[in-house]
């Protein structure tokens, strides 16, 4: 089972942040963070992960609290492309990737 | 560009007619898998390779097999298919089983008449 949880939909207006939540609150130490998101009728795509420090890459920021326990993926300037089904995934490095059931995103002019 | 191959894009079977699946990267990546995404919900992991050793998932039924020849490609057989299991199946490769992003294909949408 997913050992995350994510509101099941959110909204955002085109150009705004979009800020997606993730609670992980029984993570081990060794466990990562991921983030993937699922255009619609296209394959998951790999956007971002982490373990104990902020990430920040050309997609997004991943910011996870000190203790660990909860997560938000920042996008920070929504387009329309990023409609998507967005997947927050804790796991141990080298173990199969486990989807919960994700946040739908929709983003809107 | 390196990427993640899957064909046919959509296939079409009969209920119990064997069908094979296909997967090629061009990546070089050590590790491929196989998931199964139905209708409304998340990608489900069948199995995976970590180069030729394989690691199937507890409760991937018997009906999924799977063959990885070399390096490039990997095909998922269904051996008997049901209803049940019209689906997209989509492959992932990462370059290793570490903390490395999976790149996943675009999938094949599978229809079981």
């Amino acid at each position: 089972d997913a050992k995350t949880t994510q509101p099941p939909s959110m909204d955002c207006a085109e150009g705004r942040a979009a800020n997606l939540p993730c609670n992980h609150s029984t993570i081990s130490g060794n466990e990562y963070v991921y983030w993937y998101r699922q255009i619609h009728s296209q394959g998951p795509q790999y956007i971002i992960h982490g373990l104990k420090n902020n990430e920040t890459n050309e997609m997004a920021s991943l910011i996870i609290t000190e203790d660990r326990k909860s997560s938000t993926l920042i996008l920070p300037h929504a387009t329309l492309r990023d409609t998507a089904v967005y997947y927050c995934i804790v796991n141990q490095a080298g173990t199969a990737l486990i989807f919960g059931k994700g946040t739908t995103l929709s983003v809107s002019s | 560009d390196a990427m993640v191959i899957q064909n046919p894009r959509y296939q079409v079977t009969q209920f119990g007619k064997p069908v094979t699946l296909s997967c090629s990267q061009t990546l070089n990546h050590n590790v491929m898998y196989w998931y199964q995404q139905k209708s409304s919900q998340a990608p489900k992991l069948l199995f995976h390779y970590y180069d030729k050793d394989f690691n199937n998932e507890a409760d991937t039924p018997d009906n999924f097999q799977s063959r990885r020849p070399n390096t490039s490609f990997c095909f998922l057989d269904i051996r008997s298919p049901g209803l049940g299991d019209a689906a997209m199946y989509l492959c992932a490769t990462s370059l290793n089983t570490g903390a490395y992003e999976q790149y996943f294909g675009p999938g094949t949408r599978l229809t079981v008449t």
